[in-house]
């Protein structure tokens, strides 16, 4: 089956940028997300990126999408102790019909 | 924004039970809905695609005998997880499609534990 993957931990200092990338396999894949899980709670979209985009920001946020190797990156800029959190990548094809999700990564900010 | 709830948002009950899940779109019509469940430390597992007056559409794997679906009108779908084991125990997430093709709104999620 199609997978989506993501590095499970990551740890930064508050004030610092934080990298979440995220690699998939389906060429196929039209749309991809960003979403954030609070503990307890469900997931909050982020932000999302059309496959025929390279880069998307949006305040503190960044999304860089490189096509050719089938890499996403989420770029949280001044990560902040409210961004700790498990984010996860996801895609889905042009009909949305199923979203793949990576297993998530787990964000800590450290004070 | 769209909003999507789950009711109950936690659920204990005995082994052998069953227990209603309900998913509802209260501020927009969703023709199609989805039902996801999270085992710990995992990723979201998309369970099964359920669409209003038809009948769900199972991923592989998944026994449409347990995990019963309806989506009876345009703003709720039910999951109703019978004979319910510890195996069961799970946080469960429903998500509507907005209808806008590229977006989905997620639920709170309800949190599963079977004695």
């Amino acid at each position: 089956g199609e997978d989506v993957e993501q590095s499970l931990f990551l740890s930064v200092r508050e004030g610092d940028s934080s990298v979440i990338n995220c690699t998939y396999t389906d060429s196929s894949s039209t749309y991809l997300y960003w979403y954030k899980q609070e503990p307890g709670a469900g997931l909050q979209l982020l932000t999302y990126i059309f496959s025929n985009m390279d880069m998307k920001q949006d305040q503190r946020l960044t999304v860089l999408l490189n096509k050719k190797d089938k890499h996403l990156s989420l770029r949280i800029a001044d990560t902040q102790t409210g961004d700790s959190a498990i984010y996860f990548c996801a895609e889905t094809d042009y009909n949305n019909n199923d979203m793949r999700f990576g297993a998530g990564t787990r964000l800590t900010v450290k004070p | 924004g769209a909003v999507v709830s789950q009711h109950p948002s936690w659920v204990i009950c005995k082994s052998g039970t069953s227990v209603k899940i309900e998913c509802r779109s209260l501020d927009f019509q969703a023709t199609t809905m989805f039902w996801y469940r999270q085992f710990p430390k995992q990723s979201l597992m998309l369970m099964a695609t359920s669409n209003e007056g038809s009948k769900a559409t199972y991923e592989q794997g998944v026994e449409k005998d347990k995990f019963l679906i309806n989506h009876a009108s345009l703003t709720l779908s039910t999951l109703t997880v019978t004979s319910a084991h510890p195996e069961d125990s799970s946080f469960y997430i429903c998500s509507a499609d907005s209808g806008r093709g590229y977006e989905q709104f997620f639920g709170p999620g309800t949190r599963l534990t079977v004695l």
